[in-house]
Formats: C-alpha cells, structure tokens, sequence
C-alpha cells in the first residue's frame, strides 16, 4: 500500500491564480481530511470527508474548494491564491473505527507571492 | 481558552534523560487520545495511542487522567533519533465525523 498521497510537493502561485492540491489514498478509509499547518498555529481543519460525495468545512474553510467523487480521492482546490495560504497542507486518511486514527500524505508547501 | 494545550518547549535533554510532556484538553466529552510525532518538514505521525488505564510502549508511556482532563507522555532512556515535535491530539467521538484536534506540539531537542 502507498497509503496517502500527495501532489505536488512544492508550489510556486502568484495572488489571484488557482490551483489543485492532489491527495489519494488506497486504504478505503471513508473519512479523509485537509489540514494546514503554519508555525506557532499547529495543525488546522479545512475541509473534511466521511464519504464520496460528501464533505464539510473544517475551522478555516474560506479561500478552499473540496470535492470526492471517489472514495481514494480528495482534491483541494485554492479558488484564487493569497498570501495568506502560504502554508504546508497535509491530507490524511482516516480509519472508520473507534479510535479514528489518521494517516498522513507527506504534505504539500505552497508560496503565494 | 484552547481546546487542546500543550506545554510550549522546547525541552532540551542529554541523551539517557527522562522526559515528560503535559497536555491538558477543555472538552470533557473527549473519548480518544493519541500522541503523534512529527520530524521537521515531516508529516505527523501516529507514535502511540492513549489508554484509561495508561499503556506503554518500550522507552515509551503514556497516562491519562480524565479528572483533570490531561494527558501526559513519559520518554525514558531519551535517544538522539527522539528530537522531534510531539503532538497532542484529542478526538470527539460520538460527531458524525470524530473531530480531532491537535495541540501546537512541544519540540524535543536530545543532545549528546
């Protein structure tokens, strides 16, 4: 198994352009998610799913699109780029029984300039 | 107050020391606890889960006291390959989704 994940791993945006951050997983967890994780602020919900074809927002879901057509995928979608996403984005996996443990993907570091 | 809060570090220990680190989390409601490990420019990593009943895992423990609503992870024996931020993540069960929530880490530096 390659377990979660990520592409690309680095990015170079300017303001106002859009991108695709690509996440998959071959687990058949239900439950994936998006984090960001910025310095002094620990890690932070975007977006999340416990299902294809269903998603929700997280803490900080403004400026970010997400959908999941299948259950391996869940892509982000950054609608038009700041400066304040400049950030590193991880998605994880998650599995479905009690304890809800979650599996990273090596993470994603994007620059907005 | 924050939902999760760890303490700040960063611990800087010699090799063969024991460490602790504190975690207190807010929600009483918490059912699972989990501390995860994360190198620099690494992604976060599950290192042990977190029993009622407290477990251990080789140099490893960890203990849970739901009275006071924390959690604490014990290193023993601290190697170099330990530096890394520890992470304290609290999880609702019962939501429809599980929410997790981490703390801000607490950085561990071992030196020779």
């Amino acid at each position: 198994n390659a377990g979660v994940t990520q592409t690309p791993k680095f990015q170079v945006l300017k303001t106002g352009q859009s991108m695709t951050l690509q996440c998959a997983q071959d687990m058949n967890h239900e439950y994936m998610s998006w984090y960001r994780q910025d310095p002094g602020m620990g890690l932070r919900l975007i977006h999340y799913s416990v299902g294809a074809g269903i998603t929700d927002q997280g803490e900080v879901p403004n400026g970010y699109n997400v959908s999941r057509s299948t259950t391996e995928d869940f892509p982000l979608r950054l609608l038009s780029a700041a400066p304040s996403q400049t950030s590193v984005y991880f998605c994880a996996s998650i599995t479905t029984g009690g304890r809800k443990t979650q599996y990273f993907g090596p993470g994603t570091r994007l620059l907005v300039l | 107050r924050k939902e999760v809060e760890q303490d700040p570090g960063p611990f800087n220990v010699p090799e063969g020391a024991t460490v602790a680190f504190n975690c207190t989390y807010s929600n009483s409601a918490s059912q699972s606890f989990f501390w995860y490990r994360q190198d620099c420019r690494k992604e976060p990593k599950l290192l042990m889960s977190v029993y009622s009943s407290g477990n251990e895992d080789g140099r490893f423990t960890a203990q849970l006291n739901r009275a006071s609503q924390y959690i604490s992870l014990l290193i023993r024996d601290s190697k170099l390959s330990d530096s890394a931020t520890y992470l304290c993540v609290v999880n609702l069960v019962g939501t429809s989704y599980g929410k997790l929530t981490f703390g801000q880490g607490t950085i561990l530096t071992v030196h020779p």
